[in-house]
């Protein structure tokens, strides 16, 4: 089946240093699954970071961005200078031939210090 | 702005006990979605419905019955509630599968404790 892998469970970066959080994927159900990020800020429901639907295509939102890498399978986020209030965990996830079905990564908690 | 809430916020269950999450959506959406999540793990799917009346399974519906009464309301059943549920459980919606209408609108979590 599909599966979404974030290597690092916790992420601690000082502000305004740059942060890169890995995800790689597998999607045996379809060649060219959805990507997606999503973020959950403390006491809130998941919401959408960024999508991109094109292999090689880069999304961008609230300074973050992620290239479609198909070659690699990889999804990673970057951004050039965090802030204390981009704390939060952060899932990597695909949508795949199943109707409606998102992996998800097992999400990566984000804590940036002043 | 897409909304999707849940009730109750979090909950307290004894074992064998039957427990019912809730979970409304404002978005006109034909989609919705039960996940659950366990510390350390990704987000997995219980079951999710495309239309009213109507509920299909996802990849761990062992436990777990699902109600869409209308579009707008998606409920989850632990007939016997158990240990083993004890997870946070989030609520999502979406207007369609595939290119531009799989984004999926989660509500804020039910943090359910089994005892």
């Amino acid at each position: 089946g599909d599966s979404v892998t974030q290597t690092e469970g916790q992420v601690t970066v000082s502000e305004s240093k740059s942060l890169i959080i890995n995800c790689t994927y597998s999607a045996t159900s379809i060649g060219y699954p959805n990507l997606f990020w999503y973020v959950r800020y403390p006491g809130e429901g998941l919401q959408l970071l960024l999508k991109v639907i094109t292999a090689g295509q880069k999304g961008s939102s609230r300074g973050f961005e992620a290239t479609y890498n198909k070659e690699a399978t990889s999804f990673h986020l970057q951004k050039a200078s965090v802030q204390e209030s981009d704390s939060a965990v952060y899932y990597c996830a695909l949508s795949g031939q199943v109707v409606g079905q998102l992996t998800f990564g097992r999400g990566t908690r984000l804590q940036v210090y002043a | 702005e897409a909304a999707v809430t849940q009730s109750p916020r979090s909950k307290v269950a004894v074992t064998g006990g039957k427990v019912t999450l809730s979970c409304h959506q404002t978005n006109n959406h034909d989609y919705m979605y039960w996940y659950r999540q366990d510390t350390g793990h990704g987000l997995r799917l219980i079951h999710y419905s495309y239309v009213a009346d109507s509920t299909e399974k996802g990849d761990i519906p062992d436990g777990y019955k699902a109600s869409r009464p209308s579009q707008e309301n998606f409920s989850l059943i632990l007939e016997l509630a158990s240990l083993s549920q004890t997870a946070v459980y989030f609520c999502a919606s979406s207007a369609g599968t595939g290119g531009y209408q799989d984004t999926q609108y989660f509500g804020p979590g039910t943090r359910l404790l089994v005892l």
